[in-house]
């Protein structure tokens, strides 16, 4: 098991490009989650999906980040024409249930996206 | 909202001191996991613990649901126990399903 693998593991962009943060859940987990850490705000809860179905995306900026789950193998995080304010690390994260029970939550070494 | 406030914000300790973690949240939670994250690298469930007192190893935490409070104690700390330590609150909404509110962590550095 090789655990979430989160690629890339760093990502630099420039202001106003696009960056694909790409997911890849432990195998049979139903619940996929994106979560964001900086300094400033801390761990933030961004979306997540359940059996590939987004649930529930309140912690998305509406107008520039998207995120999909095609299959059960993996999922994206898309950021349209970045700003610096959106560097952070992505973290993503799987469980064999979104209620959380004793299921433990898995996640991924993240991204570390640096928006020059 | 639901806010989760961790205290203290950082401690140093000599090797072999206790560490006693505070988390405090602001609404009654259905779940409470307590997280480690090494610095530079991923977070790593260490307990879950919704309530009453659980141990693995060095590790005790101890959840009063009613009063909004969880706390972890480390015994016998070890330099490797260096890092940050972050609790974490989950609710169920049966619209929303379950995502995890994250305290702001403790920060703990252990000294030889």
């Amino acid at each position: 098991n090789a655990g979430v693998i989160q690629t890339p593991r760093h990502k630099v962009t420039g202001k106003g490009q696009e960056a694909t943060l790409w997911c890849e859940p432990i195998s049979g987990h139903s619940a996929v989650f994106w979560y964001r850490q900086t300094i400033v705000q801390g761990l933030e809860f961004l979306t997540y999906f359940r059996n590939q179905a987004p649930i529930d995306d309140s912690g998305m900026p509406k107008e520039r980040f998207s995120a999909q789950m095609p299959n059960q193998s993996h999922s994206t995080l898309k950021i349209q024409s970045t700003q610096p304010q959106d560097s952070a690390v992505y973290l993503c994260a799987s469980s064999s249930s979104d209620w959380g029970g004793q299921n433990t939550l898995y996640f991924g070494a993240g991204t570390r996206l640096s928006v020059l | 909202g639901q806010q989760v406030q961790q205290s203290p914000a950082s401690l140093v300790l000599q090797e072999g001191e206790n560490a006693e973690l505070q988390c405090n949240f602001s609404s009654t939670a259905t779940q409470l996991q307590w997280f480690y994250q090494r610095p530079g690298g991923s977070l790593v469930s260490l307990l879950y613990n919704p309530s009453g007192t659980k141990h693995t190893g060095r590790l005790t935490s101890t959840t009063v649901t009613k009063e909004r409070r969880s706390s972890l104690h480390i015994s016998s700390s070890q330099i490797t126990d260096s890092g940050t330590y972050f609790c974490a609150m989950e609710r169920f909404d049966n619209n929303a399903g379950a995502k995890l509110t994250f305290g702001g962590g403790t920060r703990l550095t252990v000294r030889p």
